[in-house]
């Protein structure tokens, strides 16, 4: 139980183009999800938390109009790179929480990540 | 500011030994302390995660320690196994901040043969 799928697992894009990332919980309902960045061999960097119904909350630094979230059902979230430029490149990892209380309040499930890069 | 601080940065041990990986907090406010483990090209994975109510939880071949007046928490990999190389993050999440997970900056793992 608690599995988290993303599409594409690996996306390659022109510059200028704009790019969407889908992030599903398979077996739960996920009222929170959380989009993150990773660079490589660095940690994981928050970007966004998403509620269900509700506008994002982007984390200081993170552009909303670049990083477009969009989180209209209980098992789906997606980020849109708007105008992906080669600095856009880099591991996109989502995760969910199950409020479902089969498991701890604050335990996040990650995706398997999405490997942007942006010619 | 780094709110989880993680060392070693790298750590390199042979089959059968026992990496040790720590962590530090300073906010008292943390109450979920998980481990995730990550392959590369993969999502993070919980290998185990421990509350300040206890001082050691053991999963398998994995434990954590907790030490509540240090503010500081470890990870044991018991027999590590080549498998087990991967990167290793920790993080501390609080009920009251919205549940964000703070993550340690990771601790490259490689278990020799």
């Amino acid at each position: 139980g608690a599995v988290v799928s993303q599409h594409p697992s690996r996306v390659i894009c022109k510059s200028g183009t704009s790019v969407k990332i889908e992030c599903r919980s398979l077996d739960f309902q996920a009222t929170t999800m959380f989009w993150y960045r990773q660079f490589p061999k660095k940690s994981l960097m928050l970007m966004a938390t998403s509620n269900e119904g509700s506008k994002a909350t982007y984390e200081q630094g993170v552009e909303k109009d670049k990083f477009l979230i969009n989180h209209a059902s209980l098992t789906l979230s997606t980020l849109t790179v708007t105008s992906a430029h080669p600095e856009d490149s880099s591991f996109y990892i989502c995760s969910a929480r199950d409020h479902s209380g089969r498991s701890s309040y604050n335990e996040q499930f990650f995706g398997p990540g999405t490997r942007l890069t942006v010619l | 500011q780094q709110q989880v601080k993680q060392s070693p940065q790298s750590l390199i041990v042979q089959k059968g030994g026992i990496p040790i990986i720590n962590c530090a907090y300073e906010n008292t406010a943390f109450d979920y302390f998980p481990w995730y483990q990550q392959f590369p090209g993969k999502g993070p994975a919980l290998l185990i995660a421990i509350r300040p109510d206890v001082s050691e939880k053991k999963e398998g071949r994995f434990t954590i320690s907790f030490n509540k007046s240090a503010k500081q928490f470890s990870l044991h990999i018991m027999d590590s196994q080549p498998g087990d190389s991967a990167t290793y993050f920790c993080a501390a999440s609080s009920r009251g901040g919205a549940n964000n997970l703070f993550f340690g900056t990771g601790t490259r793992l490689t278990v020799i043969p």
